[in-house]
C-alpha cells in the first residue's frame, strides 16, 4: 500500500480483556514505532523496531503491553487485561532506517481508537 | 528530561490571517525540531523541519525557526486557508530515534 495501515480503526473492550492491535508499515521501511496519544495529549513514544528486533520498549506503560515484530513487517501491539486508563489511540509509524544517528521521516499510520469499558 | 510546550489552543481564525503558534522546548543538547500536522480523520504528517540551531524549515507557506537561544521553534504561515484547518504538533528529537510531541494546537480557519 501507499501508507502506513492500522487495523482495526476502533476497538471497544471490556476491562480485564486483551486485545491486539495490527500495524502494516510501508514495504521496505525497517523501522517500526508504536505511540499511544491520550485524548488531548500529544503522541507518547511506546516501542521501537529495527527489522525484527525490538530496540527500545522504554515507554510501555506496564508488563501487560507487548509489541512483536516476528518477520520483520507486520507488526502487532498486544494489550493484556485491558484498564481504563489504556484508552487512548495508538499510532504506528515507519521509516526507511536510522544510520549513525541520520534522520528518517516517521510516516504515521491512521491510529487505532481503544475504548476500554 | 527533554519535554516540548506549545500553545494550547484552539485557535479559531479568518481566511487570509497571520498565524503563529508557539512552542518551546527543553532538552540537555541540540535536538532536532519538527512540526507535524492531522488533518481530520488522518494519521500525523510531517510539515517542517529544523536540525539545527538558526535553520528554518518551510513548507506550504508555513516557516519555523529554530532559535536556540530562546528554545523556540514557533510555527508562522503569514495567511491561512480553510484547507489548513487541523492539529498541529511540535516535536523534538534528540538522542536515537524517540519523539517528543507537544500536546497538540487545534486551528479551524473559517471563511
Amino acid at each position: 500500500g501507499a501508507g502506513v495501515s492500522q487495523s482495526p480503526r476502533y476497538k471497544v473492550a471490556k476491562r480485564g480483556q486483551d486485545v491486539a492491535l495490527r500495524c502494516d508499515p510501508i514495504s521496505g521501511h525497517v523501522s517500526l514505532f508504536w505511540y499511544q496519544q491520550a485524548l488531548g495529549q500529544g503522541p507518547e513514544f511506546l516501542t521501537y523496531f529495527q527489522n525484527e528486533a525490538q530496540l527500545d520498549k522504554s515507554g510501555l506503560p506496564s508488563d501487560r503491553f507487548f509489541a512483536e515484530r516476528p518477520e520483520g513487517s507486520v507488526s502487532t501491539l498486544k494489550i493484556q487485561r485491558t484498564q481504563q486508563e489504556d484508552s487512548a489511540v495508538y499510532l504506528c509509524a515507519s521509516s526507511l532506517v536510522v544510520v549513525g544517528g541520520a534522520y528518517n521521516e516517521q510516516f504515521f499510520g491512521p491510529g487505532t481508537r481503544l475504548t476500554v469499558l | 528530561g527533554d519535554s516540548v510546550t506549545q500553545m494550547e489552543g484552539p485557535v479559531t481564525l479568518s481566511e487570509e490571517a497571520f498565524l503563529t503558534i508557539n512552542c518551546t522546548y527543553t532538552a540537555t543538547g541540540y535536538p532536532s525540531l519538527f512540526w507535524y500536522v492531522q488533518y481530520p480523520g488522518e494519521g500525523l504528517q510531517l510539515l517542517l523541519k529544523a536540525t539545527k540551531a538558526d535553520d528554518k524549515g518551510s513548507n506550504k507557506g508555513f516557516e519555523a525557526t529554530y532559535r536556540k537561544e530562546t528554545t523556540s521553534f514557533h510555527l508562522e504561515k503569514g495567511s491561512v486557508q480553510v484547507s489548513d484547518s487541523a492539529v498541529y504538533f511540535c516535536a523534538l528529537r534528540f538522542t536515537g530515534n524517540q519523539f517528543y510531541f507537544g500536546t497538540g494546537t487545534s486551528l479551524t480557519v473559517i471563511p
